[in-house]
């Protein structure tokens, strides 16, 4: 992928259970961010996080970041169906930062079980 | 609930034909991105725009070119539709680097036969 890769690629788990996506990516960032697409649809903004923070909260969802590993995942706590969607991480490269420019993952395909 | 814009929300159209995607947002935002996403892959950026007379082209190469003459309206045009451009082509857009984050429109489905 052009920044990096997801794990893993495809997720099937439990009403209520915790569901962890992992993300690497290869160059220096200025932040990170969490995407959710719902099939076919546009992305949605979950959270982000910047380059000097390690971990953040946002309701269900706790993210951490560990920039001397170039890692990211993503914590979705007690999950339900409609968690069901496609999750993407998408980087700030240091040199990107004055135009915003988002490299994604391939993304990691999360199904829900009710 | 993010304020932009896609449509058409599908197109099919034949090889050859000059298509236009049109792409509007009421945030008053500065930056506004093209992406292309074929289905159950990463996005791809095919174009960006810092704010109105101002366009680039993004990390993958794209036979489209975009428009800005207004801060709230971006589109891209294809001049000859071809099968290879058969994807999901999202819009974007978003307040300033310093955020960072980016509101996404629904999409537009392409298919050329």
């Amino acid at each position: 992928s052009q920044q990096g890769e997801e794990d893993p690629q495809a997720l099937s788990i439990q009403e209520g259970e915790n569901a962890t996506m992992n993300c690497s990516y290869k160059t220096s960032i200025n932040n990170l961010q969490w995407y959710r697409q719902n099939s076919g649809r546009g992305l949605v903004h979950l959270i982000l996080i910047r380059s000097n923070e390690r971990e953040k909260h946002s309701g269900r969802l706790r993210v951490t970041l560990d920039t001397s590993k170039k890692s990211s995942s993503l914590l979705i706590t007690a999950s339900r169906a409609a968690d069901t969607a496609s999750y993407f991480c998408a980087t700030v490269t240091i040199g990107s930062s004055n135009t915003g420019k988002l490299i994604f993952g391939q993304g990691t395909t999360l199904q829900v079980k009710p | 609930e993010a304020d932009i814009y896609q449509t058409p929300r599908y197109l099919v159209i034949g090889t050859g034909k000059k298509i236009t995607l049109e792409c509007s947002q009421t945030m008053g935002h500065d930056k506004m991105y093209w992406y292309q996403q074929d289905p159950g892959m990463e996005l791809h950026l095919i174009h960006y725009s810092y704010g109105v007379n101002s366009t680039e082209k993004g990390d993958l190469s794209s036979e489209s070119t975009v428009s800005r003459i207004r801060t709230e309206h971006f589109p891209l045009t294809l001049e000859s539709a071809r099968p290879s451009h058969t994807s999901q082509y999202l819009c974007a857009s978003s307040e300033g680097w310093d955020r960072g984050t980016q509101y996404f429109g629904p999409g537009t489905r392409l298919l050329v036969l």
